[in-house]
């Protein structure tokens, strides 16, 4: 089964600086896809940004960013010019590639960020 | 933007009695999924829907929880006999389709408390 880990249960960022998140996972599947998920203190779960394996490219959106590494099994966040929004719980999470079924997110135990004003 | 909607956003019961978490699902939307996350632990998948059936669950989805779309809109989590550990948040998420790419979209999730 597939498991993910984040290191860090927390970690703080100073307002306007970067940070980078760790998550890394372990599967014996080639082609799947990654999440990171953002939980502020609301508990929504939000959709952060996302990561297709055979896409060599990082993903990107604003400032948020990736680090995909295909090899080491690492998927890494950073989130650029952080901001006091930013403070939140996030989640990496895996899913299983599309023609394996209806098949679930697995998700780690998250980080928790603290945004420094 | 569209959203998954959860009501209640609360609710405390009693131990050994019956709760309905209900969902609305985005309207496109064809599959269905509810995860729980125990405070301070991490997200756990439930059980996915498709096709007004179960798709795939997991060993905590034992038979005290069921799930139907009972009327082409809603989609339910019921927990027919509360305990103590039932206490969590629980999410209910759609999805356009299967394949990864598109992600999920949860709901603000109901707390639930079992007293």
């Amino acid at each position: 089964a597939q498991t993910v880990t984040q290191s860090q249960p927390e970690m703080s960022v100073q307002e306007a600086e970067t940070v980078t998140l760790s998550c890394t996972y372990d599967t014996s599947e080639s082609d799947y896809y990654l999440f990171w998920y953002k939980q502020p203190p609301s508990r929504q779960m939000i959709l952060v940004i996302r990561q297709e394996a055979y896409k060599q490219q990082n993903a990107t959106e604003n400032r948020f960013s990736v680090n995909f590494q295909k090899a080491a099994k690492s998927f890494s966040l950073k989130i650029s010019d952080s901001q006091l929004g930013d403070a939140a719980m996030y989640f990496c999470a895996y899913r299983s590639p599309p023609n394996s079924g209806n098949t679930p997110l697995v998700f780690g135990k998250g980080t928790r960020l603290s945004v420094i004003a | 933007e569209p959203e998954v909607t959860q009501t209640p956003s609360h609710q405390v019961t009693q131990m050994g009695q019956e709760v309905i978490l209900r969902c609305v699902p985005i309207s496109n939307h064809l599959y269905f999924y509810w995860y729980r996350q125990i405070l301070g632990q991490k997200v756990e998948f439930l059980v996915s829907f498709y096709n007004n059936e179960i798709s795939e669950k997991s060993e905590i989805f034992d038979d005290q929880f069921s799930v139907e779309r009972p009327d082409g809109s809603n989609f339910t989590l019921k927990i027919r006999s509360t305990k103590l550990e039932d206490s969590a948040m629980y999410f209910c998420a759609s999805s356009e389709g299967t394949v990864g790419k598109y992600g999920y979209t949860f709901g603000s999730g109901t707390r639930l408390t079992v007293v």
